[in-house]
Formats: C-alpha cells, structure tokens, sequence
C-alpha cells in the first residue's frame, strides 16, 4: 500500500543552520506530494507541493525536489530562524488516470527545534 | 474569514458516552476528512467524504461514524467511546475539484475519554 516513511526526530538546530529532513516514498499510481507545517498548538498549514517528477515545490524559503528514481521528497532550507520550530510532515496523494482516490498519507512528523 | 471551526476544542468524558464533534467549513469545499494524531504515529486518516452523502473509510474507522448531510458540516460520532480513542481529531476540507490535495485544517479537537 502507499506510505510515507520520513526521518526521526527531534532535529534541534542553531539559527541560520542548514535544514533537511529526509522522506521518502511508497506508491502504486502517480503521487502527489506535499510537506505540510504544524506550529504549537495549531492546525497543519501546507508548507508547499509537487504533482509530477522533478517538480520543486518552495515557499517561505523550504524547497523540495519529487525525485521519482529515489522515490523521495527531502525538505531542504538553507538558513532556519527560531520561527521556523515546528512539526514537518511529509504526505502523499495518490492518484489514477488524473483523479485523486480521495486519500492523504503522512509520514509520522518531525520535530524542529531552532535555537537562537 | 475563510476556515475550518471544529467544536468542542477540548474533551473529557467517559467510557461508553456517546459524543459528537462537529466540523464546519465556510469554504464551498467538496472534500472533508477526519484525521487522529498520536505521539509517534503522525496523522491517520478515520474517514473522508468527496461530496455530500459520499463517505468512505479511511485507515482506521473502527468506532467511528460519520455523516455528510450538507456540504459545509461533516460531524463526526463516537457511540461508544473507549480509552484507545484518546487523541487529538483533526478535521479538513479540500477546494473542488481537488480531492485530497491542499487540506485545510482545522485547529483540533483533544479528546480524553477516561
């Protein structure tokens, strides 16, 4: 079945450090994939999105590339700030013939803690 | 504004005492999904609806219902409530058209039945 697998957390970093956070996928049609943010106490926001491989999705600085030979979607960010501490989920929806089948799998999440 | 309003925000009840958490979107969205989160398990689907009377199961339904009467409001039912299903429910909607890309969530329902 389709599954998202993505790093362990937590991951504690300096401000201005380089972020990734792996994650990977499992899929049996055409995937969307996405990276979605959840700050303390609130919702899950989407943080940014691909629909086709070799994609880049990017917003407020995150980027990340569909790479469909490694089946994998990293989030990269090349300066973090203390506002970027959060949980990061990876999510995928697949799809048939152009349609979605009405399903959205995440990976467990990762927390990022960013010190100033 | 547009958004998801879940209610109650917060929950405390016993074993076996049916309750009702209610999700509304004032967006026009076709698609509306349940979601618990649990430490070290990420989000879990419960159910989702692509349009009004269409529900489906998603990976963990057991001891839940749902209903889709009207597009803007997908409740969702414990009639029996047990202490695994303490969590914290998420609901989402979807644009038209989208299907289950672009959720948008609301803030959350934490549920504790004791």
């Amino acid at each position: 079945g389709d599954s998202v697998t993505q790093m362990e957390g937590p991951v504690t970093l300096s401000e201005e450090a380089f972020l990734t956070i792996n994650c990977t996928y499992t899929a049996t049609g055409y995937p969307s994939l996405f990276w979605y943010v959840q700050y303390p106490g609130e919702g899950l926001q989407l943080l940014l999105k691909a629909t086709k491989a070799d994609d880049k999705g990017s917003n407020k600085g995150f980027e990340a590339t569909y790479r469909k030979e490694t089946t994998s979607f990293h989030l990269e960010k090349g300066s973090v700030q203390v506002s970027d501490s959060a949980v990061y989920f990876c999510a995928l929806s697949d799809q048939w013939r152009g349609s979605t089948l009405g399903r959205l799998y995440f990976g467990r999440g990762t927390q990022l803690t960013v010190w100033p | 504004e547009a958004q998801v309003t879940q209610n109650p925000r917060y929950l405390i009840t016993v074993t076996g005492k049916k309750l009702t958490v209610t999700c509304s979107q004032n967006m026009n969205h076709e698609y509306m999904s349940w979601y618990r989160q649990d430490p070290g398990l990420g989000l879990r689907q419960i159910y989702y609806s692509m349009n009004v009377e269409v529900t489906d199961k998603g990976d963990v339904p057991e001891g839940y219902k749902v209903s889709r009467k009207e597009k803007r409001n997908f409740p969702l039912i414990l009639e029996s409530p047990s202490p695994n299903q303490t969590s914290l429910y998420f609901c989402a909607s979807s644009p038209p058209g989208q299907g289950a890309f672009e959720q948008f969530f609301g803030p959350g329902t934490r549920l504790t039945v004791l």
